[in-house]
């Protein structure tokens, strides 16, 4: 069965550092989101993409997100200095179109900033 | 089974019971709900949608009510299973945006 593979499942850096969070979608998706979840908090929206561009964001997307899908497979998420409280476990997904109502995730990938 | 709020953060269930897992929702705008279902470690998986002109719809032993009058979803699942154990969210579609909201997870726990 397709899914969306995200690496690193793990990721350990230092306040103030850079960080790009790596996303595989299904193959024929064709809209794209990243989402995190803080420990023992709700899952919540940051982004959606189509088109290779933004079409959505929440106000946790600041300036310090951006979001790139560099070839026909990735999809990237880059936190350009990372905070504490940017720790979280963030989830991509995809989906076929925008009608389609279910979502794919992948695993996650775990933020930790020290 | 019984029947919580989101409030209570655990629902306790034995083998073979029906459970039922409660939602309320926000945003009267909302398109269409959604369940679905986080195991540890791993990212939320859909369940089962409805749409907002719906009151219920059947899955493969769930069953999703949506009260629009009181802003309430619920998640029925039949005969209970050890691999139903996991956290429950509820995410609800805005009209005419892209994203979802998601609720405060509920965990079910099933016993023997």
């Amino acid at each position: 069965e397709p899914e969306v593979t995200q690496t690193p499942s793990h990721q350990v850096t230092q306040m103030g550092q850079e960080v790009i969070l790596r996303c595989v979608p299904i193959s024929n998706h064709l809209y794209f989101y990243w989402y995190r979840q803080i420990l023992g908090q709700k899952v919540e929206f940051l982004v959606s993409f189509y088109n290779n561009e933004i079409s959505e964001k929440s106000e946790i997307f600041d300036d310090q997100f951006s979001v790139e899908r560099p070839d026909g497979s990735n999809f990237t998420l880059k936190i350009r200095s990372t905070k504490l409280e940017d720790s979280a476990m963030y989830f991509c997904a995809s989906k076929t179109d925008r009608s389609t109502r279910e979502l794919f995730f992948g695993e996650g990938s775990r933020l930790t900033v020290l | 089974g019984e029947s919580v709020g989101l409030h209570l953060p655990t629902l306790s269930v034995q083998e073979g019971d029906n459970s039922i897992i409660n939602c309320a929702y926000s945003n009267s705008a909302s398109d269409y709900f959604i369940w679905y279902k986080q195991e540890s470690g791993k990212g939320p998986q859909f369940i089962i949608d409805i749409r907002s002109n719906m009151d219920k719809r059947q899955g493969q032993r769930v069953t999703v009510l949506l009260n629009k009058t009181v802003k309430h979803l619920s998640l029925q699942i039949a005969a209970t299973q050890p691999g139903d154990s996991a956290v429950y969210f509820c995410a609800e579609n805005v009209h005419n945006t892209d994203k979802l909201i998601f609720g405060t997870g509920t965990r079910l726990q099933v016993f023997p």
